[in-house]
């Protein structure tokens, strides 16, 4: 079956630095999803992509984030100057449309900011 | 808050048992998911149940809708110990929007 997959899957990385969160998605899907998991809380939305472009995004998803697909299978989530506030599981996930259709999740980058 | 809540925070039960989690939620939704997250992995999809539907089973799993009180249960049958993990409901407002994550019941199905 196809997955999701997403690299690297452990990241640790000096506070200030950039980083960048890589995934692919499945390869019909149309809808891409960054989410993230501070330890032991709730599963947080960052962003939505279709169509090359950002359908929406929440209040974390600041001007410190970026996301691009790069090319026609690679989905990448840009941190520019990360903060230890940054320190999560970062999911990426897809669909095949937007609405009533399930979300395929990848297994994480797990993110440690020092 | 529009997210879904879980309950219980944590359920303990024998291999062999039924497992009941309750979710709840605020506002109109298009539709309800439930996903699991065995501990360090990603979230996978359960069911999906749209709100005009009442009941929806797969396997062991039936999920149970009632928008009258804007809950949902997910119920799984002769539970084993490869059940344990977390399940999380997660709804859908409008079908245009990005899902909303309830905490999450942690479940330990004991050998």
């Amino acid at each position: 079956e196809p997955e999701v997959t997403q690299t690297p899957s452990h990241q640790v990385t000096q506070m200030g630095q950039e980083v960048i969160l890589r995934c692919v998605p499945i390869s019909n899907h149309l809808y891409f999803y960054w989410y993230r998991q501070i330890l032991g809380q709730k599963v947080e939305f960052l962003v939505s992509f279709y169509n090359n472009e950002i359908s929406e995004k929440s209040e974390i998803f600041d001007d410190q984030f970026s996301v691009e697909r790069p090319d026609g299978s690679n989905f990448t989530l840009k941190i520019r100057s990360t903060k230890l506030e940054d320190s999560a599981m970062y999911f990426c996930a897809s669909s095949v449309e937007y609405s009533n259709q399930p979300q395929h999740f990848g297994d994480g980058t797990r993110l440690s900011i020092l | 808050s529009q997210q879904g809540e879980e309950d219980p925070q944590a359920l303990s039960i024998q291999e062999g048992e039924n497992a009941t989690m309750n979710c709840s939620y605020k506002t109109s939704i298009n539709n309800l998911q439930w996903y699991r997250q065995n501990s360090g992995r990603g979230l996978v999809h359960l069911i999906l149940i749209r709100s005009n539907e009442r009941e929806k089973h797969s396997g062991r799993l039936r999920v149970t809708l009632d928008t009258s009180k804007k809950s949902s249960s997910l119920l799984i049958t002769a539970s084993r110990a490869a059940d344990t993990a977390s399940y999380f409901c997660a709804t859908d407002f409008r079908g245009n929007t990005p899902l909303v994550f309830g905490k999450g019941t942690r479940l330990s199905v004991i050998a």
